[in-house]
């Protein structure tokens, strides 16, 4: 089966310091990838995908095939950066999460 | 426009009673998905739909689940005899159509305690 891991649960940074949120996962073939984010009494909502190459409130993640990773980076964290962020990856056509990282941005 | 909604908000019941779950995705989705939460964990797939018939039944947990979507929209969660460890929140989403890269409305969750 494959897996998605996020081996942290919660990262906590300063107002403008750069955030990484890291994200492993095992697939045989190639993936796609998603970030999802869950803000305080939202509902979960696509952040961005790999395929587009977008950035999306400052956020990117590149897809590393070699090292099997797909981390959400930000340059200068904001305060309302903070949530929840689930890595997920397609297997056929339903959605496989990890954990999940709650991020708090501290002013 | 409206958004995917489900029905109850909150829903809490006996070990051993029988509980459905609604969804109501977005107008014109032909795929529907059903995820289940448990607390510190991501959500996990149970069951998605293309139209009418359920494509991929594989995440039910056991056959106290079921699920349906009789005319290709509403789709409702069954689950009977429930037990302490359904206790969860569960997720429905929807999606224009059938691929892994449309992007998956999700609804704000139906939280199921079993008491």
């Amino acid at each position: 089966a494959q897996r998605v891991t996020q081996p942290e649960k919660l990262l906590s940074v300063f107002k403008g310091a750069p955030v990484e949120l890291k994200c492993n996962y095992s697939y045989s073939g190639s993936p796609e990838l998603f970030w999802y984010v869950q803000y305080s009494r939202q509902r979960l909502q696509l952040l961005l995908r790999h395929i587009s190459r977008e950035s999306i409130k400052g956020f990117t993640a590149d897809l590393n095939k070699g090292e099997t990773s797909f981390h959400l980076k930000k340059p200068f964290a904001q305060e309302e950066d903070s949530a929840m962020y689930y890595c997920a990856l397609v297997e056929g056509n339903k959605l496989v999460f990890g954990a999940g990282t709650i991020l708090r941005v501290k002013s | 426009g409206a958004g995917v909604s489900q029905t109850p908000s909150n829903k809490v019941t006996e070990k051993g009673k029988y509980v459905e779950l609604r969804c109501d995705p977005i107008s014109g989705h032909t795929a529907l998905y059903w995820y289940r939460q448990s607390l510190g964990q991501g959500p996990e797939f149970l069951i998605y739909f293309q139209g009418t018939g359920a494509a991929d039944d594989s995440g039910l947990p056991n056959d106290r689940f079921f699920a349906v979507r009789p005319e290709g929209s509403v789709s409702t969660l069954k689950i009977q005899r429930t037990e302490r460890g359904d206790s969860a929140v569960y997720l429905c989403a929807s999606s224009l159509t059938l691929t892994g890269q449309d992007e998956q409305f999700f609804g704000p969750g139906t939280r199921l305690t079993v008491l």
